[in-house]
């Protein structure tokens, strides 16, 4: 099993809707998670940063379940300017480790 | 702006030959570290490096090695290219630990080994 696993993409979807993606991990330990998106041939930007039960910015809500292991990452009114790779990371001991990311494609 | 610069951006280069990826960053971060993404496998940690000559291995670090003479820089080096080590190269800093290990990753170099 991979440390951290996200749901298979890509996700297609219309403008305007409401779209969401797991992310699950297995250290138990682990305290910090973080969204990250990249584009086509970019670097991944950092989009949201998870600590406690969740994060909140705009359209885009990030919630965290320790119990379960899982952070999923909630997008709102979906816009064109979406379309990305969604990618989850996992501080593990002062590292990060990334899943394989979820691809968005919003149609308009 | 993390102010982290690679070079070279794109490189082709043959099966065998030594190659060396440079990170340059601006604003004297302490941490920094070095991934690769391929299809399939996402993002994963090379080497990475807490200061200066303080460096340790990654998940996938077999054929590559490190160094850090300078907080500023920190060099990758493939010391005999394969084919199986074409992929797009992140540089990253993190500010520090506190904060919970946020990192910024610099645009990516493109490796070609032919």
């Amino acid at each position: 099993r991979k440390e951290v696993e996200q749901d298979p993409g890509p996700f297609n979807v219309p403008e305007g809707a409401t779209v969401a993606f797991n992310c699950t991990y297995s250290n138990s330990a682990s305290q910090s998670f973080f969204w990250y998106r990249q584009d086509c041939r970019k670097e991944p930007k950092l989009l949201m940063s998870v600590y406690s039960s969740g994060n909140e910015d705009g359209r885009f809500t990030a919630q965290l379940n320790k119990a379960s292991q899982y952070v999923s990452l909630l997008i709102r009114d979906s816009q064109p300017s979406d379309s990305a790779t969604y990618l989850c990371a996992v501080n593990k001991g002062g590292k990060l480790i990334f899943g394989q990311g979820t691809e968005l494609s919003v149609k308009p | 702006d993390a102010g982290i610069t690679q070079s070279p951006r794109h490189k082709v280069t043959e099966t065998g030959t030594p190659v060396t990826l440079r990170c340059h960053q601006t604003e004297n971060h302490r941490y920094m570290y070095w991934y690769r993404q391929d299809p399939g496998h996402g993002l994963r940690l090379i080497h990475y490096s807490y200061g200066v000559k303080d460096t340790d291995k990654g998940e996938v670090s077999d054929g590559y090695s490190v160094s850090r003479s300078k907080t500023e820089d920190f060099l990758l080096t493939l010391e005999s290219a394969t084919s199986s080590q074409t992929s797009v190269y992140f540089c990253a800093i993190s500010l520090d630990r506190q904060t919970g290990n946020t990192i910024y990753f610099g645009e990516g170099s493109w490796l070609t080994v032919v």
